[in-house]
Formats: structure tokens, sequence, C-alpha cells
């Protein structure tokens, strides 16, 4: 079975800080992949970021970049010099070739003015 | 290129109403995927769809729940008879590639109320 955990329910920041949001996964599949995606107080939820078993290069894109550690089974994520706008819910998911894709229970970010 | 849309945005019904909601997908997407999302339980995949095929359907939580995908631009999830404890947001998404290895482009989300 696959899980997903975010231990992180809400994190609150001021504006300009740094925060990063965890997940930790768990999968006895070796080929998976795993997904941020944003949910922001609108409701929608919006593709972030993809990234397979194989790959564990981190990226960087603008303020956002994300840390993948496949023996500690982590794929976190971190923004840099938050912003209002980033308030959201950000839910960690995991993509097996069954299809399915798990996702955790999301973690609320707050960032105050 | 227009998204998923989902239709109606809202609906409000009464406990043992029929409801169906509206997915289409988008154009060129294989696979087509039933959320629904409550603050208990999170986001639970219901059912999705490959090629029109329903794929797994493990998720729906019972009887009262259908989903069909008559065609590769429509899709339908209904609740009959509706309960109290059905009220949340349903999600509808596709994606293309084989599946599991592609994003899940969502529409913006039926949320249903069962009075």
């Amino acid at each position: 079975a696959q899980k997903v955990t975010q231990a992180q329910t809400e994190i609150s920041v001021v504006e300009k800080e740094d925060v990063t949001l965890d997940c930790v996964y768990e999968t006895r599949d070796t080929t998976y992949y795993l997904f941020w995606y944003k949910q922001p107080p609108s409701g929608e939820l919006v593709f972030l970021i993809r990234r397979n078993s194989f790959d564990e290069q981190n990226e960087i894109s603008g303020r956002y970049s994300w840390n993948f550690q496949k023996s500690t089974s982590s794929f976190n994520f971190t923004i840099t010099a938050s912003q209002v706008v980033d308030s959201a819910v950000y839910f960690c998911a995991l993509s097996s070739y069954a299809g399915k894709s798990t996702f955790g229970d999301g973690t609320t970010l707050t960032v105050k003015p | 290129d227009a998204g998923v849309i989902q239709s109606p945005r809202h609906e409000v019904t009464e406990m043992g109403q029929e409801v169906t909601l509206r997915c289409k997908p988008i154009s060129g997407h294989d696979y087509l995927f039933w959320y629904r999302q409550t603050m208990m339980r999170g986001l639970e995949l219901l059912i999705y769809f490959n090629n029109n095929v329903p794929i797994d359907d493990s998720g729906m939580p019972e009887d009262r729940f259908s989903a069909k995908m008559p065609n590769a631009s429509f899709s339908t999830l209904k609740i009959q008879p509706s309960e109290p404890r059905d009220s949340a947001v349903y999600f509808c998404a596709s994606s293309s590639g084989t599946g599991y290895n592609s994003p899940l482009h969502f529409g913006n989300g039926t949320r249903l109320t069962v009075t």
C-alpha cells in the first residue's frame, strides 16, 4: 500500500521568510512519481512539480526548490522569500504504475504581511 | 487551451434526491479521475477511467455512487439517493501519458451540500 505523510498540518510565516514543507512517502514500487500540488483559497488544485523515482536531482525554479532524497523517502518543498500569495494548502502526492495517485493530508501555509 | 470543466460549481439538494455531477476533460487526455475532498478524509480517489473504460472503482464508497464516461469528452458522477454525509467538494481531473507519470489537471470542483 502507498502512503504519503505530511506531518506539518499548518505553518505560519511572515512575508520574506523561507519555509520548507515536508513530505515522506511509503511505497513498495521501484518506479513511481512524486508530485506537489497547490490549492489556493479559491479552491482549485494546481500542479507544481513532478519527480520520478530515478531522478534525485534537486531543482530550483524561481523562489521554489525541491529536495528529493530516496534514502529517506522524502520529497520536501521550499519556498524562498515567501509572499502573501503563497498562502495555500500544499499537497504532496505519490503515483505508481497502478495508476492511482495517493495524496497527503496537505499542509496549510499562511504567509502574513 | 480550456482546462477541465466541471458543472455545476455548487449543488444544494435534499437528502434522498439524485445528484449528477459533470466533467469535460482536457481534449487529448486519456485518463479521467474523480476525487472527493472533505476535511475529515482529505482527497480520496473515487474512480478513474482510461480511454473511457473504468479501471479502478474501489474508491467508490457504496452502490449509491456510479460513474460513466460515454465518450472521451464527457463523464458523469451520480449519487442516488444522496445523503448528508456525501457533502464534499468533488473534483474531476484528467491526465495524458501513461496516467501515473503525468500530472493531474483538476477542474474547479463541484461543492455538494446535501441537507
